[in-house]
């Protein structure tokens, strides 16, 4: 079984621009969480969609967005790109609402250079 | 808010063993996470514990107590390939789904 796909893996943007990022959860799995990795910051968790509806959302700002199709694969947007946007974006995806734990399974992130 | 404490370094050599103590602050606290994390790479589910007590696969092991708002995973037979990041991760009811992590601990084994 594939494990949760992201693409691009790295990308250069500069200050202004916007981005898009992709991520194909897990065959079956219909639940995709997004975390921004930094050094500064740690794993920190920006939003988890499940049946297409953003079920929880993190402390950021109205910048980023996602959002998940009918098929589970989510997007997520980041405009008006900041310097502190540089990042490791990380998608995870589970089985269902609810399920398993705690366990998630990610994948190997998106690294944006914002410049 | 929630807060996870848990050492940013520690350095064994091959074959011991570790312990790498994770302590949290959180309200409606669900359950306590594992992630390994090699550089570059996806993080990685270890284990997950929701009730006081051990949890035990292979090599790893975690535990919980709840009471203190303290776990630990202990690492055993430490080989070269251990060598990476450690997260722990709180779950809190309601939002299951959504992880807190803490900081990260620098695993280093030496030969």
């Amino acid at each position: 079984k594939a494990g949760v796909t992201q693409t691009p893996r790295y990308l250069i943007k500069t200050r202004g621009q916007q981005v898009t990022l992709s991520c194909s959860p897990i065959s079956g799995h219909r639940s995709v969480s997004w975390y921004q990795q930094t050094p500064g910051q740690g794993l920190q968790f920006l939003f988890e969609y499940f049946s297409e509806t953003q079920r929880n959302k993190g402390n950021f700002p109205g910048r980023f967005s996602g959002r998940q199709f009918s098929n589970s694969r989510s997007e997520m947007n980041v405009s008006t790109l900041e310097l502190g946007d540089s990042a490791l974006y990380l998608c995870a995806s589970r089985p269902a609402a609810g399920s398993g734990g705690g366990e998630l399974f990610f994948g190997e992130g998106s690294r944006l250079t914002v410049l | 808010g929630q807060s996870l404490e848990q050492p940013s370094e520690v350095t064994a050599v091959e074959g011991a063993i570790v312990q790498i103590n994770c302590t949290y602050q959180t309200s409606g606290f669900y359950g306590l996470s594992w992630y390994q994390q090699h550089d570059g790479g996806a993080p990685t589910f270890l284990s997950y514990n929701a009730l006081d007590g051990l949890e035990e696969t292979g090599r790893f092991s975690s535990f919980l107590s709840r009471s203190d708002s303290y776990g630990y995973l202990l690492l055993q037979e430490l080989q070269m390939k251990d060598s990476a990041s450690y997260f722990c991760a709180v779950s809190r009811s309601g939002s299951a789904r959504q992880l807190t992590f803490g900081s990260g601990t620098q695993l280093t084994v030496l030969p």
